[in-house]
């Protein structure tokens, strides 16, 4: 069965560096998420990415945060300088179909863990 | 603004009674309502969705939800729960119109005692 891989599973960084998590999204996908989960909080929406641009970003998604779509197969999000309560549970996740009444499940990867010492 | 409750942080049931996980939401507008599950250490995996039509959803692995307009809930639920149901459960909701953006409930911890 198909599915959404992450790297790295685990990332320890000290605060003020930058941190690049990736994620391969399902192949015929077009549509890409990530989510984040601090330990113990909801899972809270970052941004949505389509057709090579964002298509909503969360007010969380500041302008420490970017994300890119670098090749066909990778799906990036850049933290440019780390801050403690970036540290989180990140989820990238995709879909086949957008929004409206085609409405469909995200595929969900298994998360990198960021912890900004 | 739009929002997702789970009253309880955890939910206790003997294997093979029936479970039930609460939801309520609060959006303007037509809700997209999800059901999603977090075994440990692995991603959210999709359970079942109500879009449109009828109020009571059929899903994965045995689970089923309904619909309630006038309560605004969506509650989860399984006639008879087996130990390896045990995980988080995930309410979320999307506007329609949304690239899938989705709110998320807090999680509701299933615990199902042999």
């Amino acid at each position: 069965e198909p599915e959404v891989t992450q790297t790295p599973s685990h990332q320890v960084t000290q605060m003020g560096q930058e941190v690049i998590l990736r994620c391969v999204p399902i192949s015929n996908h077009l549509y890409f998420y990530w989510y984040r989960q601090i330990l113990g909080q909801k899972v809270e929406f970052l941004v949505s990415f389509y057709n090579n641009e964002i298509s909503e970003k969360s007010e969380i998604f500041d302008d420490q945060f970017s994300v890119e779509r670098p090749d066909g197969s990778n799906f990036t999000l850049k933290i440019r300088s780390t801050k403690l309560e970036d540290s989180a549970m990140y989820f990238c996740a995709s879909s086949n179909l957008g929004g409206g009444a085609n409405t469909g499940e995200l595929f969900f990867g298994e998360g990198s863990r960021l912890t900004v010492l | 603004a739009q929002s997702v409750a789970q009253p309880e942080d955890q939910v206790n049931v003997a294997e093979g009674n029936p479970l039930t996980v609460k939801c309520t939401y609060s959006v303007s507008g037509n809700p997209y309502l999800f059901w999603y599950v977090q075994y440990p250490n692995r991603g959210l995996q999709f359970l079942l969705k109500y879009i449109t039509g009828d109020n009571l959803v059929k899903g994965s692995y045995g689970f089923e939800a309904e619909f309630n307009k006038s309560q605004t809930s969506f509650h989860l639920k399984k006639p008879s729960a087996l130990v390896s149901d045990s995980a988080l459960y995930f309410c979320a909701v999307s506007l329609s119109g949304g690239y899938n953006k989705l709110i998320f409930g807090a999680g509701t911890r299933l615990a199902v005692h042999p």
